[in-house]
């Protein structure tokens, strides 16, 4: 059973642009949700998806959207990037989003 | 004050001791997970509880929901457990916006 896939692995942009982070859930899981990871904040809670439903957003600013298709993959977005914008993103999958949650092995945005 | 707290925060143990890491935290929770990470990134769900006590292998798991209160022990510590272990809360639904609130993570080294 294939697990979370997180597309890309590794991304370096500079200030002012955007990016486009992916991920595939486990194939059944119809929840997605995504968390940051900053040495400084340590994982924060993004936003969750469950049947192409935004169900639930952290404090984050509006820059930060995602999205979710009808196979349940996933993708945020952020826009106007800001050098504190670089972290480790997560994103974890589960049946409901109250079940245990699967990760993927993350995206490593560096801003430069 | 944060909402989750772990403690200790570093702990250093000898192989085959035992190891206790705990967790408290202050608001209405519908579950608590335990998630490992190791160097490099992923991060692995060891446990998701919402009442009494959970055991995989060498690993186990209560909560005390009354107090406020969840503790991650390991029997018999191996090297391969070095890794950073993390407590997370799942909020109430009802009038939240969160979905997981982490704590900082405890640095577990298990040296040989």
């Amino acid at each position: 059973k294939a697990g979370v896939t997180q597309t890309p692995r590794y991304l370096i942009k500079t200030r002012g642009q955007q990016v486009t982070l992916s991920c595939s859930p486990i194939s059944g899981h119809r929840s997605v949700s995504w968390y940051q990871q900053t040495p400084g904040q340590g994982l924060q809670f993004l936003f969750e998806y469950f049947s192409e439903t935004q169900r639930n957003k952290g404090n984050f600013p509006g820059r930060f959207s995602g999205r979710q298709f009808s196979n349940s993959r996933s993708e945020m977005n952020v826009s106007t990037l800001e050098l504190g914008d670089s972290a480790l993103y997560l994103c974890a999958s589960s049946t409901s989003g109250a079940n245990v949650l699967t990760f993927g092995a993350g995206s490593r945005l560096t801003v430069l | 004050k944060n909402e989750v707290e772990q403690s200790p925060q570093n702990l250093t143990a000898q192989e085959g001791e035992f190891i206790t890491i705990n967790c408290s935290y202050s608001v209405g929770i519908s579950a608590l997970h335990w998630l490992q990470q190791h160097p490099g990134g992923g991060i692995v769900s060891l446990f998701m509880l919402s009442s009494g006590k959970k055991k995989h292998g060498r690993l186990i798991a209560t909560i005390n929901i009354q107090e406020k209160h969840s503790s991650l022990h390991i029997t018999a510590s191996h090297p391969r457990d070095s890794a950073v272990y993390i407590c997370a809360v799942m909020l109430n639904y009802g009038g939240s916006q969160g979905n997981l609130i982490f704590g900082k993570g405890t640095k577990l080294s298990v040296k040989p």
